[in-house]
């Protein structure tokens, strides 16, 4: 069984530009999340989709951060414009109806 | 204060000694999650349990519910367990991650 894919894996940028991250979950997996981790800390997350409508986005930093799930199958998270302190690893997981979840490996974006 | 908090926050280890985590949250749960997490970032999922005790390996989770308290125990450890563990209690579909142990095993 495939697992959940991202990419890309790293990524620079500036502070003040956009970038843009993409997971592809299990499929048949109806939940997707998306969660920011920090250096030193947990996972915190930014939003949780079931199918493509979102369940809980109330951490998520709305000024700069979006999120999207068209077709209740893969997703893309922007951050436009990034911050320094946006820098992170961003993780993609899903889930078949809040069972275990499955992690993605992570993109880690560094804002200079 | 976060619903969910892990003790140690670091631990270092002689390779061959037998390891505990211990997990607490204050949510109620339908089940808790062991992950490991390697350098790199990827997380990998080492146990889901709702009740008394899994075993894979030399990896035992154990969990009372009542007490709202969960344990990771790694037996006859080695370097390669060397990684940061993370419990997250589940609620319905939503998850509160611990903060994490780091740990390493030296040889």
């Amino acid at each position: 069984e495939a697992g959940v894919a991202q990419s890309p894996r790293y990524k620079i940028i500036e502070k003040r530009q956009s970038v843009a991250f993409w997971c592809n979950p299990i499929s048949g997996h109806a939940t997707l999340y998306w969660y920011q981790q920090i250096l030193g800390q947990g996972p915190k997350l930014l939003i949780q989709f079931q199918n493509n409508g979102v369940v809980d986005d109330s951490q998520l930093p709305k000024d700069r951060f979006s999120a999207e799930r068209l077709k209740g199958v893969d997703s893309t998270l922007k951050i436009q414009p990034a911050k320094l302190e946006d820098s992170a690893v961003y993780l993609c997981a899903s889930s078949f109806e809040g069972d275990e979840a499955f992690f993605g490996p992570g993109t880690r974006l560094t804002v200079l | 204060k976060n619903e969910v908090e892990q003790s140690p926050q670091n631990l270092t280890a002689q390779e061959g000694e037998f390891i505990t985590i211990n997990c607490s949250y204050s949510v109620g749960i339908s089940a808790l999650h062991w992950l490991q997490q390697h350098p790199g970032g990827g997380i990998v999922s080492l146990f889901m349990l709702s009740s008394g005790k899994k075993k894979h390996g030399r990896l035992i989770a154990t969990i009372n519910i009542q007490e709202k308290h969960s344990s990771l125990h790694i037996t006859a450890s080695h370097p390669r367990d060397s990684a940061v563990y993370i419990c997250a209690a589940i609620t319905g579909n939503q998850f509160y991650f611990g903060t994490g142990t780091s740990l390493t095993v030296i040889p």
